[in-house]
């Protein structure tokens, strides 16, 4: 079985340009949770689809957003880009819910320059 | 007080022996815990879930729950080098909080 995707891997960005993050999570998945990792923060998380329906959200601005589709593929974006956003962005996909056992994806490293 | 916390070492443990390595949470109600390994530069792998008081082999891991005083650990025996990772502590805070926390990680080296 094929496992979380993600695009692109590697991305810059100028402060103020915006966004748009992809994943496709391992089969059968209908969660897909998203999350910021930096070195002084760790793993943070940033929302949860589930059925092409937000069910939980992190302490995040506005700024960040995403959807689903019907085929669980997932989109993150974020408007008017900060320097302090550069950070690695992953995707996971679980069966249960962004309670339950995640598989990440191999991530996509965002530099705001 | 953070949610989960991990000691971020690093942890400097001789090949072939056992590696421990601890997690302690807030929330007394937590649920669920996972501990993950992540490779420097690449995504976090789940290696272990643990759901009740006790311990869980899993080849050479072990992962060690104890609620009452709100502690998870993980023991990697017959430490390999291929082991030298940071491993994060995740756990599911009781119910009405519906995601993951996740400790900031403890860096493992393996010395051979």
């Amino acid at each position: 079985k094929a496992g979380v995707t993600q695009t692109p891997r590697y991305l810059i960005k100028t402060r103020g340009q915006q966004v748009t993050l992809s994943c496709s999570p391992i089969s059968g998945h209908r969660s897909v949770s998203w999350y910021q990792q930096t070195p002084g923060q760790g793993l943070q998380f940033l929302f949860e689809y589930f059925s092409e329906t937000q069910r939980n959200k992190g302490n995040f601005p506005g700024r960040f957003s995403g959807r689903q589709f019907s085929n669980s593929r997932s989109e993150m974006n974020v408007s008017t880009l900060e320097l302090g956003d550069s950070a690695l962005y992953l995707c996971a996909s679980s069966l249960y819910g962004a309670t339950g056992e995640q598989y990440f994806g191999p991530g996509t490293r965002l530099t705001v320059t | 007080q953070k949610e989960v916390e991990q000691n971020s070492g690093p942890l400097s443990v001789p090949e072939g022996a056992i590696a421990s390595l601890n997690c302690t949470y807030s929330d007394r109600g937590s649920q669920s815990f996972f501990w993950y390994r992540q490779y420097s530069g690449k995504s976090p792998e789940l290696i272990m879930s643990i759901y009740s008081n006790g311990d869980k082999e899993d080849g050479r891991f072990t992962a060690q729950l104890n609620k009452a005083s709100q502690y998870v650990s993980l023991l990697i025996r017959d430490s390999q080098p291929s082991d030298s990772a940071t491993y994060l502590c995740a756990v599911t805070p009781p119910f009405g909080n519906e995601k993951l926390t996740f400790g900031t990680g403890t860096r493992l080296t393996i010395i051979p």
